[in-house]
C-alpha cells in the first residue's frame, strides 16, 4: 500500500507569510507525529496525535505553530508569520497504534518524504 | 526530558570492514530504541529497533546492543557495502514507539570507502 505522503514537497515563503503543510498518513494508522529537521541535524519532535486528539504539543517552538487532525486521518501543520529560523524540513510520521507491547514492528514510525520550507 | 547523544558524527570505513555507532540516553524510562537510515534528500527509514527487555538483536549484517544500566546502545554493521553510505540516527522513546515522539541523536554520516 501507499506510504506516508506529504505536500507540498517544497515551499518557499516570504517572511511574515502563513504556510500550511499537509500530511497523509498510512491508512488505518492511529498515531501521527510531526518533526522538524534542520540542515545537518536529527529530526526534532513537534507534536503527536492519537486519532483526532492532539495528546502532546510540547515540541511546538512557538504559538505561531499550530497542528490539527480533525477527522483522525489527514493532518495539517500551519505556521503563521513565518520567520527565517522556521526554514527546515518538516517530517510527518505515522504509526499503527500506541501502547502495543512485544514489538513485532507494530509501533514503528513510518516517515513521509518531508516538506522543505525555505523562508526568505 | 530525554536527551540522546550520538558518536561519532562522521565515520569513514573501508568497504568490507565493520562500523560501530554509539548512543547514550538520559531517561531511564525509555523503552524503545530505533535506528533510522537517511539518504540525502530522502525520508528516514527504520533499519532495526530494540526494546528494553532485550539486550541484543540481529538482522543479517546489522545488529544493535542495549545496556540499560549504562543507558547505552550501539549499532553494528558488518561487511559494509557502498550502499550503506548514509546518515544514521539513533532515537529513544518512553512510549514504545507508537505513543510518543522519538528523541533523536544528531546523526552519524557513514562513508564507505571503496
Amino acid at each position: 500500500g501507499a506510504g506516508v505522503s506529504q505536500s507540498p514537497r517544497y515551499k518557499v515563503a516570504k517572511r511574515g507569510q502563513d504556510v500550511a503543510l499537509r500530511c497523509d498518513p498510512i491508512s488505518g494508522h492511529v498515531s501521527l507525529f510531526w518533526y522538524q529537521q534542520a540542515l545537518g541535524q536529527g529530526p526534532e519532535f513537534l507534536t503527536y496525535f492519537q486519532n483526532e486528539a492532539q495528546l502532546d504539543k510540547s515540541g511546538l517552538p512557538s504559538d505561531r505553530f499550530f497542528a490539527e487532525r480533525p477527522e483522525g486521518s489527514v493532518s495539517t501543520l500551519k505556521i503563521q508569520r513565518t520567520q527565517q529560523e522556521d526554514s527546515a524540513v518538516y517530517l510527518c510520521a505515522s504509526s499503527l497504534a500506541p501502547g502495543l507491547a512485544g514489538g513485532l514492528g507494530h509501533n514503528e514510525q513510518f516517515f513521509g518524504p518531508g516538506t522543505r520550507l525555505t523562508v526568505l | 526530558g530525554e536527551n540522546v547523544e550520538q558518536h561519532p558524527s562522521t565515520l569513514s570505513v573501508q568497504e568490507g570492514d565493520s562500523a560501530v555507532i554509539k548512543c547514550t540516553y538520559s531517561d531511564s524510562a525509555s523503552n524503545y530504541f530505533p535506528w533510522y537510515k537517511q539518504e540525502l534528500g530522502k525520508r528516514p527509514q527504520l533499519i532495526i529497533d530494540i526494546r528494553s527487555n532485550v539486550g541484543e538483536k540481529k538482522d543479517q549484517r546489522i545488529a544493535v546492543t542495549l545496556n540499560k544500566t549504562a543507558k547505552h546502545f550501539s549499532l553494528h554493521i558488518t561487511e559494509t557495502q557502498p550502499e550503506d553510505s548514509a546518515v544514521y540516527f539513533c532515537a529513544a522513546s518512553i512510549g514504545g514507539g507508537g505513543a510518543d515522539g522519538l528523541t533523536f541523536g544528531k546523526g552519524t554520516h557513514l562513508i564507505i570507502q571503496p
